[in-house]
């Protein structure tokens, strides 16, 4: 299994109050995601990072910031968070983004509920 | 916009069959395919990556093939056990995501293989 390991796994909190959650790998993989899974919708892509200090938004980037101070973390922060961001947000990391390869390993997940 | 789309949704089946899941995409600008699996409660894991260029790959019990021109992705499972009950992910890497793994999902097929 990759080395991924998301905080925390399970977190309650009410509208309007700010949420950290944090990605660490020990794979030294240069690329970092965040999606969300809800149902009926599959997964959908967050933010992603392509590098310390580099990232970018994804499909569903509003309400959301993320950074990437180190190889191994990668945070997505919640500024007021709200109850449609009720979901499980999911971690990945690729070593590359060759075609061929740039394979994608995911975390087991953070589940958050806004109420 | 590209869609993935999966058919059907859920599938019971009983022990010792050979299945086909299903995994159709709307636009066949793609770099590549990937087929995952996701336990309850956990995260996705990666179980086969078919290039743009590839008919098909292979492991184990496992046979994806791929149809660029069509938009489809079938999933192979021969002679299924109790212990692939999960839920099935398929998700394309568009070309237009640039150099990154920004993946698109399908909503997923819920499988259980009874004894």
């Amino acid at each position: 299994d990759a080395g991924i390991t998301q905080s925390p796994r399970h977190k309650v909190t009410e509208t309007g109050t700010p949420v950290t959650l944090r990605c660490h790998q020990t794979e030294n993989h240069r690329y970092m995601y965040w999606y969300r899974q809800d149902p009926g919708h599959g997964l959908r892509l967050i933010h992603y990072s392509y590098g310390v200090k580099d990232t970018d938004k994804g499909e569903v980037s509003d309400g959301y910031s993320v950074s990437r101070s180190k190889t191994e973390d990668f945070l997505l922060t919640l500024e007021s968070a709200t109850s449609s961001q009720t979901s499980v947000y999911f971690c990945a990391i690729s070593e590359s983004v060759r075609e061929n390869t740039g394979e994608l390993f995911f975390g087991e997940g953070s589940r958050l509920t806004v109420l | 916009k590209q869609e993935v789309t999966q058919i059907p949704a859920a599938l019971s089946v009983p022990e010792g069959e050979n299945l086909v899941l299903n995994c159709s995409f709307t636009d066949s600008a793609i770099y590549n395919l990937q087929w995952f699996r996701q336990d309850p409660g956990k995260g996705l894991t990666s179980l086969l990556l078919i290039q743009s260029s590839q008919r098909e790959q292979t492991s184990g019990r496992l046979n994806a093939s791929l149809d660029k021109s069509s938009g489809r992705s079938t999933l192979y499972i021969a002679a299924s056990q109790p212990g692939d009950s999960a839920t099935y992910l398929c998700a394309v890497r568009p070309t237009f995501s640039g150099g990154y793994n920004k993946l698109i999902f399908g909503a997923g097929t819920r499988l259980a293989v009874h004894p």
